[in-house]
């Protein structure tokens, strides 16, 4: 079965540079999320997208922004990267108005290393 | 926002036992999931189960939405079941509150 696909798995940028992570959900599902986790630390949500609409906002710092495009996939932009920004990323995707349940399923992740 | 706790934090087994992880969350919910992060980060679905039981092999699951906790049961636990497993719940907006996770540790 088709999973959320992620580009580029890892990630190693220079402070004050900007990185662009994009995320290919799972065929049919109408839901995009983005979540970011620290080392150590449990997955946060950053923000996500319904039907190419911004849906719900989480701890989103005001220097990443995202979009969804017609075709779902999604872009997380990041400027200004600090030390801090360095985490794992994941995008999951979900069939909210599509499927039987509202399940989110997880891409394998960018791992984002700021220098 | 909604406060989810997982216990116990941390677990070492010995190949072959059976455990118990334990979710509670503080609020009703429209979502619960568990999920295993293996040590290469991967966040692989376990189970959707908002309410009720759920089997999967040597995994079982357990929501009482009335009584606002899961659990998550392991039996004849192998080295590959070791890694960090995560309850996390939706409830008001649509997204994941995520547990700060039980890290288990199987020993052969």
């Amino acid at each position: 079965a088709a999973g959320v696909i992620q580009s580029p798995r890892h990630l190693i940028k220079e402070k004050r540079e900007t990185a662009t992570l994009k995320c290919y959900p799972i065929p049919r599902h109408d839901t995009v999320y983005w979540y970011q986790q620290g080392p150590g630390q449990d997955p946060q949500f950053l923000i996500s997208f319904y039907e190419k609409m911004q849906s719900d906002k989480g701890s989103i710092p005001d220097r990443f922004s995202a979009q969804q495009f017609s075709d779902y996939h999604s872009e997380l932009n990041m400027s200004s990267l600090e030390l801090g920004d360095s985490a794992l990323y994941f995008c999951a995707s979900s069939a909210r108005d599509r499927g039987p349940t509202d399940t989110q399923y997880f891409g394998p992740g960018t791992r984002l290393t700021v220098l | 926002g909604i406060q989810v706790e997982q216990s116990p934090p941390d677990l070492i087994l010995q190949e072959g036992a059976n455990s118990t992880l334990r979710c509670n969350f503080s609020d009703s919910v429209n979502n619960l999931q568990w999920f295993h992060q293996n040590p290469w980060g991967q966040l692989i679905n376990l189970f959707y189960i908002p309410s009720g039981t759920k089997q999967n092999g040597r995994l079982s699951a357990t929501t009482v939405a009335t009584e606002r906790y899961s659990l998550l049961y392991i039996s004849s636990s192998q080295t590959t079941d070791s890694g960090v497993y995560f309850c996390a719940v939706e409830g008001g907006r649509r997204a994941l509150t995520f547990g700060s996770g039980t890290r288990l540790q199987v020993q052969p």
